[in-house]
């Protein structure tokens, strides 16, 4: 079946320092890719998506790239900020009607 | 548009009693789940529904109850609480369309405690 893979968490970065967690996927046919942010006491939002292969999905100055060769879709930043503290969620789906989504990485960022 | 809401924000029950935990939403959305969060184990599904009159099972629907009447609405029932079901529960939707990449949907949560 399908599934995502996450690095594990904390990431613990100082201010402007650059980003980046990794995600990789099992999938079967041609998944769509997204990166989820939750912000403490919220729930999930979109943050970026792409629907295929060699796509790039970019929002609020992060950035992700469908790599079908590779089967990852990691997330970076070239400059993080205090208010990027939250936990990523990488997540797929296929033809079927529920995400798949990775256990989540909890990033904190001091200033 | 509201989008996705959830009520109550925060429930304290006894173990052994019953509630419902609203969820509606207002965009049309033929899709909806429902989700509990815990510490590590990241999001698990508890049930979801492509359309009115429509549920399955997810991966972890035993002690929970749902039915979906109307578009709009999707309440998740606990039957009998217990303290392994002390958790953050989220409700989501997202569009059928074509091609599968349509993204959910999430609400702000309820956070069940049971004693």
């Amino acid at each position: 079946g399908d599934s995502v893979t996450q690095m594990e968490g904390p990431v613990t970065l100082s201010e402007e320092a650059f980003l980046t967690i990794n995600c990789t996927y099992t999938a079967t046919g041609y998944p769509s890719l997204f990166w989820y942010v939750q912000y403490p006491g919220e729930g999930l939002q979109l943050l970026l998506k792409a629907t295929k292969a060699d796509d790039k999905g970019s929002n609020k100055g992060f950035e992700a790239t469908y790599r079908k060769e590779t089967t990852s879709f990691h997330l970076e930043k070239g400059s993080v900020q205090v208010s990027d503290s939250a936990v990523y969620f990488c997540a797929l789906k296929t033809g079927s009607y529920i995400p798949t989504f990775g256990r989540g990485t909890s990033l904190i960022v001091h200033p | 548009n509201a989008g996705v809401t959830q009520t109550p924000k925060f429930q304290v029950l006894k173990t052994g009693q019953s509630m419902t935990l609203q969820c509606a939403q207002d965009m049309n959305h033929e899709y909806m789940s429902w989700y509990r969060q815990d510490p590590g184990m990241g999001l698990r599904l508890i049930h979801y529904s492509v359309g009115a009159g429509i549920t399955d099972q997810g991966e972890v629907p035993n002690g929970y109850n749902v039915s979906r009447s109307t578009t709009e609405d999707f309440p998740l029932r606990l039957l009998s609480a217990a303290p392994s079901q002390t958790s953050v529960y989220f409700c989501a939707s997202s569009y059928s369309g074509a091609g599968g990449n349509n993204e959910q949907f999430f609400g702000p949560g309820t956070r069940l405690t049971v004693l």
